[in-house]
C-alpha cells in the first residue's frame, strides 16, 4: 500500500522559534491534509491543500503541496506552548478506475512537537 | 460549529465479546469513515461508507468488522469477536459530498477500546 514518510519524528524547540516538518511519498496524492492531535483526542484539521504547488496559510501555519504531488511541508512560525502536540500529514489518493474518490486518507507517522517556554 | 461525536469514549471488553462503537457524523455530510490508531502509532484507514454501502476497506477490515448506518444520524462499527490486538483508539470521520471536492475529513474525539 501507499506509504508516507514524515520527518522529523520529534522536535524540541524554544517558544518563539519556527518549526518545519515534511512528508514524502512514493505515490502521487491529489490532496494533502495536515492534522494536529492532542493526547487522547481526535485529529483536528489544520490545513487542506488541493493543487500541486499550492501554498496555504492558516494563522501562523503555512503548508505547501509539492509540485510532484508526492510531498508536502508544514511550517509553524513563532511557536507558542499550545502548539505542543502530534502533527500528522495525510494524503488522499487519486480517483479510482471508476472515477470516484472515496476519500481514504493515508497518514504519516507523525511529528511530536515539544515547545519549551 | 458542527462536529463529529462518538460514544462511548472508553470501552473495556473481554476477548471474544462483541462491541459496537457509535458515531454521529456532521449532519450534512454523506461520506463516513472509520480509522484506528494503536497506541503510539499512526492513524490507519479501516473503511469508507457512502450511499448505504461500503465503498472501500483496508486489509484490517476483515469479516469480524462490520459497519452500519441504522438511521439518518448514526454510523456504527461492530467488532463481532474482539481480539487483544483490536485494542486501539477508533476514530470516526465524515465529509461533505461536493463535485470535485473539497475532500476535508473531520474526525471525532475517538473511542478507546481496551480488550482484556
Amino acid at each position: 500500500g501507499q506509504q508516507l514518510n514524515q520527518s522529523p519524528q520529534s522536535m524540541f524547540i524554544q517558544e518563539g522559534e519556527d518549526v518545519s516538518m515534511n512528508c514524502t511519498s512514493s505515490s502521487i496524492f491529489n490532496t494533502w491534509l495536515w492534522y494536529k492531535q492532542d493526547p487522547g483526542e481526535g485529529p483536528v484539521l489544520l490545513i487542506a491543500l488541493y493543487k500541486a504547488g499550492e501554498l496555504t496559510s492558516n494563522g501562523r501555519l503555512t503548508a505547501q503541496f509539492g509540485i510532484t504531488r508526492k510531498d508536502s511541508f508544514l511550517n509553524i512560525s513563532a511557536s507558542i506552548p499550545s502548539d505542543v502536540g502530534i502533527y500528522f500529514c495525510a494524503g488522499q489518493s487519486l480517483a479510482n478506475a471508476g472515477g470516484t474518490s472515496y476519500g481514504k486518507l493515508t497518514f504519516g507517522q507523525g511529528t511530536i512537537l515539544t515547545v519549551h517556554p | 460549529e458542527p462536529e463529529v461525536t462518538q460514544t462511548p469514549s472508553h470501552q473495556v471488553t473481554q476477548m471474544g465479546q462483541e462491541v459496537i462503537l457509535r458515531c454521529v457524523p456532521i449532519s450534512n455530510h454523506l461520506y463516513f469513515y472509520w480509522y484506528r490508531q494503536i497506541l503510539g502509532q499512526k492513524v490507519e484507514f479501516l473503511v469508507s461508507f457512502y450511499n448505504n454501502e461500503i465503498s472501500e476497506k483496508s486489509e484490517i477490515f476483515d469479516d469480524q468488522f462490520s459497519v452500519e448506518r441504522p438511521d439518518g444520524s448514526n454510523f456504527t462499527l461492530k467488532i463481532r469477536s474482539t481480539k487483544l490486538e483490536d485494542s486501539a483508539m477508533y476514530f470516526c470521520a465524515s465529509r461533505r459530498r461536493l463535485a470535485g471536492g473539497p475532500y476535508e475529513q473531520y474526525f471525532g474525539p475517538g473511542t478507546r477500546l481496551t480488550v482484556t
